[in-house]
């Protein structure tokens, strides 16, 4: 099976802008989890969909959104971009959405770079 | 906030070393869960435990689980120099799947 993929793998914005990141999961795959990794407050966890739903969410503010598409492909949003959402955002995608085994299985991550 | 601790934040052993990682946490979990990070790239999962487990075996790779001290170990025997990477704690709970992360252990492995 090929793994999680997302794309961009690199993107660079000015702050105010928007930006929306692409993830496709394992296929079978129904849960997606988005984190947001930086060097000063580790690996956050963003929110996670389930179905087109979505299950979980993070201590985010509102310019973070997301959604999940019927096929479990998934696009997070960033609106109003501030230099502080640089980071790598990752994806991970599980078979199951709270059940007893989750294993996460994480893309390569897409590193936002807001000037 | 994050859920987990990993101690220590850095560890620098010889090839063959055993290293020992310890991740402590806040609240009743679910799983833990180990991953390993190679610079900057996405995460790559180790191991499992469930919250009814003590121990556990993956190879290199030994997991204990205390739930009553609310920690875990990650040992890797024998290691290489192939292990250098930043190492992750994670803990669910049973309310879904979010998942807490530690603040890793940056293991470095000199040949």
């Amino acid at each position: 099976k090929a793994g999680v993929t997302q794309t961009p793998r690199y993107l660079i914005k000015t702050r105010g802008q928007q930006v929306t990141l692409s993830c496709s999961p394992i296929s079978g795959h129904r849960s997606v989890s988005w984190y947001q990794q930086t060097p000063g407050q580790g690996l956050q966890f963003l929110f996670e969909y389930f179905s087109e739903t979505q299950r979980n969410k993070g201590n985010f503010p509102g310019r973070f959104s997301g959604r999940q598409f019927s096929n479990s492909r998934s696009e997070m949003n960033v609106s109003t971009l501030e230099l502080g959402d640089s980071a790598l955002y990752l994806c991970a995608s599980s078979f199951l959405s709270g059940g007893s085994y989750n294993e996460q299985f994480f893309g390569p991550g897409t590193r936002l770079t807001v000037l | 906030s994050q859920q987990g601790e990993e101690d220590p934040q850095a560890l620098s052993i010889q090839e063959g070393e055993n290293a020992t990682m310890n991740c402590s946490y806040k609240t009743s979990i679910n799983n833990l869960q180990w991953y390993r990070q190679n610079s900057g790239r996405g995460l790559v999962h180790l191991i499992l435990i469930r919250s009814n487990e003590r121990e556990k075996h993956s190879g290199r790779l030994r997991v204990t689980l205390d739930t009553s001290k609310k920690s875990s170990s990650l040992l890797i025997t024998a290691s290489r120099a192939a292990d250098t990477a930043s190492y992750f704690c994670a803990t669910d709970r049973y309310t879904g799947n979010q998942f807490y992360f530690g603040t890793g252990t940056s293991l470095t492995v000199i040949p």
